[in-house]
């Protein structure tokens, strides 16, 4: 079966330096979305993408974060200027084209600000 | 405001007891309800969806839910837990007109022998 991939599992960064997460969704999946987990916290919808473009965002998702799909496959979140409180597991998700199918998810970017 | 309330952090149960997680969410005009359940050092795995139609769905593993509207509510119930079911398991909801998904808490299920 298909699956979102996702890499680095596991990314230690210095506060202040730039992060890229790469996802690579299923292959004909139109709709790609970014959550983050913070530790013993609800997953929490940051953005989703279709057609190149930004569909949606939260309030969390501000001018330090940015998302891209450089080529045919790859899904980027870059977050600019890492702060502490950015450390949290990233999820990446993809779905098809009708809203009412499942997000498909990978299994995560642990993301560590030290 | 969307919101989704698990109502139980964490759920013990004994192997072969049956167990139910509750869900409520915010109440909204049309809605499709889910449940993930995250294995540990895993990522979200689609355990069932409730879209339209009979309001008792079948998932993997032998977990169903129901969608209940005046209540709003999409408890999910295993009528015999196996060991294999220890995990996190999250309830979401996508409200009409949005993309995202809105998650519950999540409930942390664990089996004891």
């Amino acid at each position: 079966e298909p699956e979102v991939t996702q890499t680095p599992s596991h990314q230690v960064t210095q506060m202040g330096q730039e992060v890229i997460l790469r996802c690579v969704p299923i292959s004909n999946h139109l709709y790609f979305y970014w959550y983050r987990q913070i530790l013993g916290q609800k997953v929490e919808f940051l953005v989703s993408f279709y057609n190149n473009e930004i569909s949606e965002k939260s309030e969390i998702f501000d001018d330090q974060f940015s998302v891209e799909r450089p080529d045919g496959s790859n899904f980027t979140l870059k977050i600019r200027s890492t702060k502490l409180e950015d450390s949290a597991m990233y999820f990446c998700a993809s779905r098809g084209q009708y809203s009412n199918q499942p997000q498909h998810f990978g299994d995560g970017t642990r993301l560590s600000i030290l | 405001a969307q919101s989704v309330t698990q109502l139980d952090s964490q759920v013990p149960v004994f192997e072969e007891a049956p167990v139910e997680l509750r869900c409520n969410y915010s109440s909204s005009v049309s809605v499709y309800l889910f449940w993930y359940v995250q294995y540990p050092n895993q990522g979200l795995q689609l355990l069932l969806k409730y879209l339209s139609g009979s309001t008792l769905v079948k998932g993997i593993n032998g977990f169903e839910a129901e969608f209940n509207k005046s209540q709003t509510s999409f408890h999910l119930r295993k009528p015999s837990v196996h060991i294999s079911d220890t995990a996190e398991y999250f309830c979401a909801v996508s409200y009409q007109g949005a993309q995202k998904l809105v998650f519950g808490q999540g409930t942390r299920l664990t089996i004891n022998p």
